[in-house]
């Protein structure tokens, strides 16, 4: 079974430029989540979806930032302007909400490797 | 969600149990303890997580004490490939949980 993907690995820009994140998640998840993760820190939760819809955007700074998951499947998450402090790795993760699903597999994460975004 | 308390950093010698400990004392009665692990320059990985029993699988133990407001991950045979930061992270399970990750410990597995 594939992973979760993303792409690109790395993206180096400068501030006030703007800048795209691809992930697609593990098949069949209809959960997928957006995470920031700042050099020495923990991922911290940005957005969540079920299937094309928006559970959690609390954390999301929506005067630049903006994700979607138009069908459900793959999601975009945008920033726009950078500035110097969106310098992270920037997370997806999966999870699967079918009911026939063990326990375990209803309640893991699946994370992709990142996105390493400098902004200079 | 409840929130956690970990050591910064760990030394274990390659071989030997490594004994990650964790204090949730505002757990509450619907919430896991998971654990989750980063190696370096890769996303999180899932290790286990518990309710109130302690359990086991292949890559670790989790004992949970019985009041629940700490917790212990066991790597029983600590390799040099379980260098890595291990988060201990409390949620509400399935639809309504949430991850908020702390900032771990980092374990170095010695040779």
């Amino acid at each position: 079974e594939a992973g979760v993907a993303q792409s690109p690995r790395y993206k180096i820009i400068e501030k006030r430029q703007s800048v795209a994140f691809w992930c697609n998640p593990i098949s069949g998840h209809a959960t997928l989540y957006w995470y920031q993760q700042i050099l020495g820190q923990g991922p911290k939760l940005l957005i969540q979806f079920q299937n094309n819809g928006v559970v959690d955007d609390s954390q999301l700074p929506k005067d630049r930032f903006s994700a979607e998951r138009l069908k459900g499947v793959d999601s975009t998450l945008k920033i726009q302007p950078a500035k110097l402090e969106d310098s992270a790795v920037y997370l997806c993760a999966s999870r699967t909400s079918r009911s026939g699903s063990g326990g375990v597999e209803r309640e893991t994460q699946y994370f992709g490797p990142g996105t390493r975004l400098l902004v200079l | 969600d409840a929130k956690t308390t970990q050591p910064t950093s760990m030394d274990c010698a390659e071989g030997r149990a490594a004994n990650l400990p964790c204090n949730h004392s505002t757990i509450s009665g619907n919430e896991y303890v998971y654990w989750y692990r980063q190696i370096h320059s890769q996303g999180p990985q899932y290790i286990i997580h518990g309710l109130k029993n302690n359990e086991t699988n292949e890559m670790a133990s989790l004992i949970i004490t019985e009041d629940r407001k700490s917790s212990t991950l066991i790597l029983p045979h600590a390799t040099l490939r379980d260098t890595a930061v291990y988060y201990c992270i409390v949620a509400r399970g399935y639809n309504t949980g949430k991850l908020i990750f702390g900032q771990g410990t980092t374990l170095q597995v010695k040779p």
